[in-house]
């Protein structure tokens, strides 16, 4: 079974673009999660979908969206970049709606902001 | 504010020790906790858990001990092998059951 799996692995965007960050889950897993790795803060949690419908939201601004498609596939989206931006964007999967415990996090996106 | 603290950024551990990772969590209405190991170029990599009505969890090499009236719980390795060398982060699930509230991660070095 295939893993989670994130495009693109590496990014490089200059402050004021927009960027987009896609997430294939597992096959059958129909919740995503998106989290923002950085060195100062750990990891954060940034929004949760399930069913093409957002469940939950992390403390981000709305410069951070997503979305997830029929076939489970999510995006994020930051506009506007700002040199904080630049982290590693997880990406897990969960295998069933309910309050299951454990995700599988895709590799990341490594997106750096000059 | 950190709901979930990992104080330690480091630990150095020889090989064949007993490497112990701390957590404290803030809220008390955490139920479920949650280890993860990350090695670099990798996304995090689920260990072990552990739910508030046991205080311990064991799985060969890995325990997880829950100190509920202290908001701490504890990652024991034993023995410590250069293999797990990564980094270790402690996670709560929130109340709803829908996100992982994470601590900020110890790196664990393990020579031989």
């Amino acid at each position: 079974k295939a893993g989670v799996t994130q495009t693109p692995r590496y990014l490089i965007k200059t402050r004021g673009q927009q960027v987009t960050l896609s997430c294939s889950p597992i096959s059958g897993h129909r919740s995503v999660s998106w989290y923002q790795q950085t060195p100062g803060q750990g990891l954060q949690f940034l929004f949760e979908y399930f069913s093409e419908t957002q469940r939950n939201k992390g403390n981000f601004p709305g410069r951070f969206s997503g979305r997830q498609f029929s076939n489970s596939r999510s995006e994020m989206n930051v506009s506007t970049l700002e040199l904080g931006d630049s982290a590693l964007y997880l990406c897990a999967s969960n295998p069933v709606a309910a309050t299951s415990d454990t995700q599988y996090f895709g590799p990341g996106t490594r997106l750096t902001v000059l | 504010d950190q709901q979930v603290k990992q104080n330690s950024p480091s630990l150095s551990v020889q090989e064949g020790r007993i490497s112990i990772l701390n957590c404290d969590y803030t809220n008390s209405m955490f139920d479920y906790f949650l280890w993860y190991k990350k090695y670099p170029a990798e996304g995090p990599t689920f260990l072990i858990s552990i739910s508030s009505i046991k205080d311990k969890n064991e799985d060969g090499r890995f325990t997880v001990f829950l100190n509920k009236s202290a908001k701490h719980l504890s990652l024991h390795i034993v023995p410590s092998q250069p293999g797990d060398s990564a980094v270790y982060f402690c996670a709560a699930l929130n109340q709803a059951g829908t996100a992982l509230i994470f601590g900020k991660g110890t790196t664990l070095s393990v020579s031989s």
